[in-house]
């Protein structure tokens, strides 16, 4: 079975600096998707950033970027230019497509970033 | 363009009782799943729906059922309501194939007594 694990429960971050969140899993699957997905309060997920494991180039939007080791099962979501709008729940998630599109999510990271 | 809609958004049920969530999918998109987000998790798949049928399902007991319409739109139906079950139920649509984003409605707050 596919998991997922985010093993910073908290962040913080001070306004316009740059933070990175982590996320491992673990898969015997060679094809696969990754997602950082932002939960804030107002409870709606929302897709930040999508990585597909068959591609080496790391996925880039906007401020977010992510750094993808495939070997290591690596999988980080880097924040650039941290604007107060960015705290956040940050969930990990993993797509097998020959399982379906069902997400496994990490237990997430409440990022705070600070004035 | 109206994105997944969910209702209600806060429910307050007892033990013991049934409970119904309601889904409309975003417009154009034929693929629904639910997940259950417990306070302090990430959310854990329950089932999906496509074409009116249960084509996957998660690690959750028979209690938990859902339905599609011929429209798209969805129910999650649990019965025998446990304490447990307080959570977050949030809707997911897509369109059917893999690799299709899912985009996610408000979610439905569940507590029961």
């Amino acid at each position: 079975a596919q998991t997922v694990t985010q093993s910073q429960p908290e962040m913080s971050v001070q306004e316009a600096e740059t933070v990175t969140l982590s996320c491992t899993y673990d898969t015997s699957e060679n094809n696969y998707y990754l997602f950082w997905y932002k939960q804030p309060p107002s409870r709606q997920m929302i897709l930040v950033i999508r990585q597909e494991a068959y591609k080496q180039q790391n996925a880039t939007e906007n401020r977010f970027s992510v750094n993808f080791q495939k070997a290591a099962k690596s999988f980080s979501l880097k924040i650039s230019d941290s604007q107060l709008g960015d705290t956040a729940m940050y969930f990990c998630a993993f797509m097998n497509p020959g399982r379906g599109n069902k997400l496994v999510f990490g237990a997430g990271t409440i990022l705070r970033v600070k004035s | 363009d109206a994105g997944v809609t969910q209702s209600p958004t806060h429910l307050i049920k007892t033990r013991g009782q049934q409970v119904t969530l309601r889904c409309s999918p975003k417009s154009g998109h034929d693929t629904v799943s639910w997940y259950q987000q417990a306070l302090g998790q990430g959310p854990q798949f329950i089932f999906q729906y496509y074409e009116e049928e249960e084509r996957q399902r998660g690690n959750f007991p028979d209690r938990f059922s859902g339905h599609q319409f011929p429209n798209y739109s969805s129910e999650l139906n649990v019965n025998a309501l446990l304490l447990g079950d307080s959570a977050l139920y949030l809707c997911a649509s897509s369109l059917e194939g893999n690799n299709q984003p899912q985009h996610f409605g408000d979610g439905t707050r569940l507590s029961i007594l």
